[in-house]
This record gives C-alpha cells, structure tokens and sequence, in this order.
C-alpha cells in the first residue's frame, strides 16, 4: 500500500515549455486534490475532483489544467510555464462522505521554472 | 470567504518546553478544524482535528480546543521533543468537507 505518489519528484523547466504532474493513489479515494505551497503562503488549492471524470477550479487555477480519466489518477498540466509557477506541488486524497476528515498527501514536486 | 490566521514564525525552543502555536479562523457556517504537520522533506499528515464547538482534539500530546466564541484553534504541548521539529498548519473545512483552507504554516525547531 504506496499511499498518495507523485511523479516526479523534482523539475526543471525553462519558460514555455509543458509539463504533466501525476499524482496516483491506491487507497480507492473519491477525491483528489492539487495544492502548490509558497513560502509565506501556505497551501493554495489549484484544482480537486470529486470523482472519476470530473474536475472543478480551486483557489488559483489560472495557467494550470487538470484531468481525471481514472480513479486512481490525477493529472495537473502546466501548457506553457511561467517562473511564477516555481513552487512544490502537493496532491492529496480523501475518501468521499460528509466524515471523512483526512486528507492524506503525497511527498510533493519541486518545480523551478528559469 | 473563509480564512485561517496563524503566528508566524520561525519558532525556536529548548526540548522540555512548553508549546502553544496560536490559530483563529473567519468561517461561514460550523466549520471542521484542523492541525496538519510537515516533517522536513514529506507531505502533510493529520495531526488531530475537532468537528464542534468545544471539541478537543489530541495525539501525540498535541493538544487543540475548538473555541466558538473566540473562533480559536490554539495547538498546544506540554514537552516538546527535537522529533517534534516541523512545520504546523492549522487548517479549516468548508460545508460538507469538500475543501480546505490552511494556514501559512509555523515552522517549529527544537534545540536539544
């Protein structure tokens, strides 16, 4: 049981070019999450999913896509990097119910964009 | 919208200290309350959380008391440990746990 993976651990992009985060679970959540922590800034929500084949915008969305076309997956893509972007990425899961509390994540990606 | 303040850091303090790490919200609703902890190099994990008024959340000697009335979250521990050198965020849960909004984070460092 691997928990919450992320691939890959670290990148270097220079701006402009594009990117695909994966993010995978093996615990059958429903939901999944894409956080970038800055310092001084806590974890900022990019975008979540409620299920298999959907998505829905967080708090900053903007520069970023997200699909879900299987349960166990979900992609964040970067189309065309801006330096702003440089930060470290964190996914997250949860199971689905109104109790479930716990949101369990994986070890992050350090992305620099030059 | 919702929002969570807490002290900044960086926190510095002899091991056998005593630990408080301030936290308040601004929410709609009742919200759920929460204290995430990130060790050097890791995601976050849950600490402990609380779903009401006045519920005490705890682990690990942790402790947090959900205060309504001064829509309060403060971490708290008795003796601090090196091992407890992290980075705490409080945290809190919109209507139906959908989503959660954190804190800035406090990095705590214990010196033996």
């Amino acid at each position: 049981n691997a928990g919450v993976t992320q691939t890959p651990k670290f990148r270097v992009l220079k701006t402009g070019q594009s990117m695909t985060l994966l993010c995978a679970q093996d615990m059958n959540h429903e939901y999944m999450y894409w956080y970038r922590q800055d310092p001084g800034m806590g974890l900022r929500l990019i975008h979540y999913s409620v299920g298999e084949g959907t998505t829905a915008k967080g708090e900053v969305p903007d520069g970023y896509n997200v699909s879900r076309l299987k349960k166990q997956n979900f992609l964040l893509g970067l189309e065309s990097a801006a330096p702003s972007q440089t930060s470290v990425y964190f996914c997250a899961s949860r199971e689905s119910g109104r109790y479930s509390y716990e949101q369990y994540f994986g070890p992050g990606t350090r992305l620099t964009v030059t | 919208g919702n929002s969570v303040t807490q002290m900044e850091g960086p926190v510095t303090l002899s091991e056998e200290a005593f630990l408080t790490i301030n936290c308040t919200y601004t929410a709609t609703g009742y919200p759920s309350l929460f204290w995430y902890v990130q060790y050097p190099g890791e995601g976050l994990q849950l600490l402990l959380k609380a779903t009401k008024a006045d519920d005490k959340g705890s682990n690990k000697g942790f402790e947090a008391t959900y205060r309504k009335e001064t829509t309060s979250f403060h971490l708290e521990k008795g003796s601090v440990q090196v091992s407890d050198s992290a980075v705490y965020f409080c945290a809190l849960s919109d209507f139906g746990n959908e989503k959660l909004t954190f804190g800035t984070g406090t990095r705590l460092t214990i010196i033996p």
